[in-house]
């Protein structure tokens, strides 16, 4: 099946200091990647919708400034972190949407722990 | 408000029995329910999935069972084994085609033993 590769799976930083994630798709080209939050004990909550060549679309509450999202090409978007806080500490995740002759599917990034200090 | 409710946080089951995993959505309009499963250290992967337009869906030793007026489904694995204690996720969406849309659940840890 397809295989969505997310680095790094955990980082610690210092608070005031920006964080960068890579979401890959490695052998289909995703127009469409999403970002996604998960606090402890809490659901996987989309963050913002990543569009190749466009500007990202955000969900209610999730500040656009704060979460930078760049989608360059068909097989990667990067979600940056900036200016993290300890209250950004989370569970960071990827996926990336694949049409084929059965319809959509998505495939999920191993995750991103960040943590931070 | 959660939407999509996965009320016990962990399950388990002795192999070879049967496993169910339940999920209550509160959104009338959602059409297109899925269940993930997920590994430590791995990202979800799709598991199996079911229309509204449909009651029951069987993949294998996986059904989904749907009841819309109770807003109500369910995954039975059966029979169960070791190898299926994961973190097991329901989402829902509105429309099929719009999985980016997804709600998911907090999730269901099923461990299953020996």
């Amino acid at each position: 099946g397809a295989v969505v590769s997310q680095h790094p799976s955990r980082v610690i930083c210092k608070s005031g200091t920006s964080v960068k994630i890579e979401c890959r798709s490695l052998d289909f080209q995703a127009t469409t990647m999403f970002w996604y939050r998960q606090f402890p004990k809490q659901s996987l909550m989309l963050m913002a919708t990543s569009n190749e060549g466009s500007k990202a679309t955000y969900e209610q509450g999730v500040e656009k400034d704060k979460f930078l999202i760049n989608h360059a090409s068909l097989t990667l978007s990067t979600l940056t972190v900036t200016s993290a806080h300890p209250e950004d500490s989370s569970f960071y995740i990827c996926s990336a949407r694949e049409f084929d002759t059965l319809g959509e599917k998505l495939f999920f990034g191993s995750g991103t722990q960040l943590s931070v200090l | 408000d959660q939407q999509v409710k996965q009320n016990s946080p962990s399950l388990s089951v002795q192999e070879g029995r049967i496993s169910i995993l339940n999920c209550d959505y509160t959104n009338s309009m959602f059409d297109y329910f899925l269940w993930y499963k997920k590994y430590p250290a791995e990202g979800p992967t799709f598991l199996i999935s079911i229309s509204s337009i449909k009651d029951k869906n069987e993949d294998g030793r996986f059904t989904v069972f749907l009841n819309k007026s109770a807003k109500h489904l369910s995954l039975h694995i059966v029979p169960s084994q070791p190898g299926d204690s994961a973190v097991y996720f329901c989402a829902a969406s509105i429309g099929e085609g719009s999985q980016g849309n997804l709600i998911f659940g907090k999730g269901t840890k099923l461990s299953v033993k020996p």
